[in-house]
């Protein structure tokens, strides 16, 4: 049992490039989110699907996309890669519809834009 | 949701019981209380979570004052391995189940 699993783990893009962070999640959970961490900061939500099909702005969704692929799968997509976007990306699911529960977190994508 | 506030940074020693206070005076009346912790930064994990009752489990104690307004994480038996941020979250239990972290406590346990 993975629990989440984000890849690649590392990315360094140059400003203006474009790149897709991949989620998937094996326990079969309805909700998937997406957060950025930014140096000695707590995480904010850039975006997050309550269910397979559909998709919602978090905090701060500004420069990305995302694609609910399917109920395991959930990606964050930077069209244009910014220095502002250099931040560790953290994808977490969960079951909110079966009451109070928690949220499980993948280890992070540490991406840098230079 | 409602606004927590956390102590900064606190130590405490190896062994001993490390004692998190969070604030939410604002807290609702479906709103829970949770804590999560994240160890230099790997993915944030989760502790524990409370309504109004005290709870316990095999990482943590949760205490939830009477008036709902602050809230105690206890680490019973602090190890080296405890040390983290913890987050402290009021969170409604609904389907959109969105987590606002704030800047947490960085707790640090010393030999």
């Amino acid at each position: 049992n993975a629990g989440v699993t984000q890849t690649p783990k590392f990315q360094v893009l140059k400003t203006g490039q474009s790149m897709t962070l991949q989620c998937a999640q094996d326990m079969n959970h309805n909700s998937m989110y997406w957060y950025r961490q930014d140096p000695g900061m707590g995480l904010r939500l850039i975006y997050y699907s309550a269910s397979e099909g559909t998709t919602d702005k978090g905090e701060v969704p500004n420069g990305y996309n995302v694609s609910r692929l399917n109920k395991r799968e959930f990606s964050l997509r930077l069209e244009s890669a910014a220095p502002s976007q250099t931040s560790v990306y953290f994808c977490a699911s969960s079951d909110p519809g079966q009451g109070p529960t928690e949220a499980f977190f993948g280890q992070g994508t540490r991406l840098t834009v230079v | 949701d409602a606004k927590t506030t956390q102590p900064p940074s606190m130590d405490c020693a190896e062994g001993r019981a490390a004692n998190l206070p969070c604030n939410h005076s604002t807290i609702s009346g479906n709103e829970y209380v949770y804590w999560y912790r994240q160890i230099h930064s790997q993915g944030p994990q989760y502790i524990i979570h409370g309504l109004k009752n005290n709870e316990t489990n095999e990482m943590a104690s949760l205490i939830i004052t009477e008036d709902r307004k602050s809230s105690t994480l206890i680490l019973p038996h602090a190890t080296l391995r405890d040390t983290a941020v913890y987050y402290c979250i009021v969170r409604a239990s609904s389907n959109d189940y969105k987590l606002s972290f704030g800047a947490g406590t960085t707790v640090t346990v010393r030999a």
